[in-house]
């Protein structure tokens, strides 16, 4: 099965609107994290944040915000206020227990429209 | 500003010859790194495991032959990619983290292509 599962290829949203990519992931640790990357054209991966699955509260950065369903085992990433720039590819990943290795989504590729 | 970076970020080398990327690790010592290797539009694919003074961890279907991991110190892991040809042009990218925080950072990315 897969670890984690991104079912949008490809999204649309309007400049200045809210915009929620799916993700949902697969473990049997009851200790993990999700993170969530966005990787521009340039093919850099930057960290945009990140959710332990001890944590509460839903983690936000700025614009980002995770929407974290435990029981659904959902990690969905909301980007509020879509500016032109945030077009990119965004891939969901998770880290089980305590290690270095990630297990990414397919991503998600997010075309802003003026 | 970058904690991983990433050296070269692009390269193009003749069809068998060897082509030699650099991830170092800028502020923190790594003792493990990650190399991925990502084809256009697709995902990352998880190629090994590079740790410090021992032997790289491959991936099933990963050429240990072929791509040469070496990390020879905690801030430095190379990855050569040995007699390269045209299918072994791709994105690659190395990843580390530090032993305390929770995020895993990425090198730049190295675009190969071999022709």
């Amino acid at each position: 099965a897969q670890k984690i599962t991104q079912t949008q290829p490809g999204m649309f949203v309007q400049e200045k609107e809210a915009v929620t990519l799916d993700c949902t992931y697969d473990t049997s640790d009851q200790s993990y994290g999700l993170f969530w990357y966005k990787q521009p054209s340039s093919g850099e991966m930057i960290f945009l944040i990140y959710q332990g699955s001890y944590d509460e509260q839903n983690a936000t950065e700025g614009r980002y915000s995770l929407n974290f369903q435990k029981a659904r085992k959902s990690a969905n990433l909301v980007i509020s206020a879509s500016q032109l720039g945030d077009s990119a590819m965004y891939f969901c990943a998770m880290r089980e227990g305590t290690g270095n290795q990630f297990y990414f989504g397919t991503g998600t590729s997010l075309t802003v429209i003026p | 500003g970058a904690v991983v970076s990433q050296h070269p970020s692009w390269v193009i080398c003749k069809s068998g010859t060897s082509v030699k990327i650099e991830c170092r690790s800028l502020d923190f010592q790594a003792t493990t790194m990650f190399w991925y290797r990502q084809f256009p539009k697709q995902s990352l694919m998880l190629m090994a495991t590079s740790n410090e003074g021992s032997k790289a961890t491959y991936e099933q279907g990963v050429e240990k032959d072929k791509f040469l991991i070496n990390h020879a110190s905690l801030t430095l892991s190379t990855l050569t990619v040995t007699s390269a040809h045209p299918e072994d042009s791709s994105f690659y990218i190395c990843s580390a983290g530090r032993n305390s925080g929770n995020t895993i950072y990425f090198g730049e990315g190295s675009w190969l292509t071999v022709v």
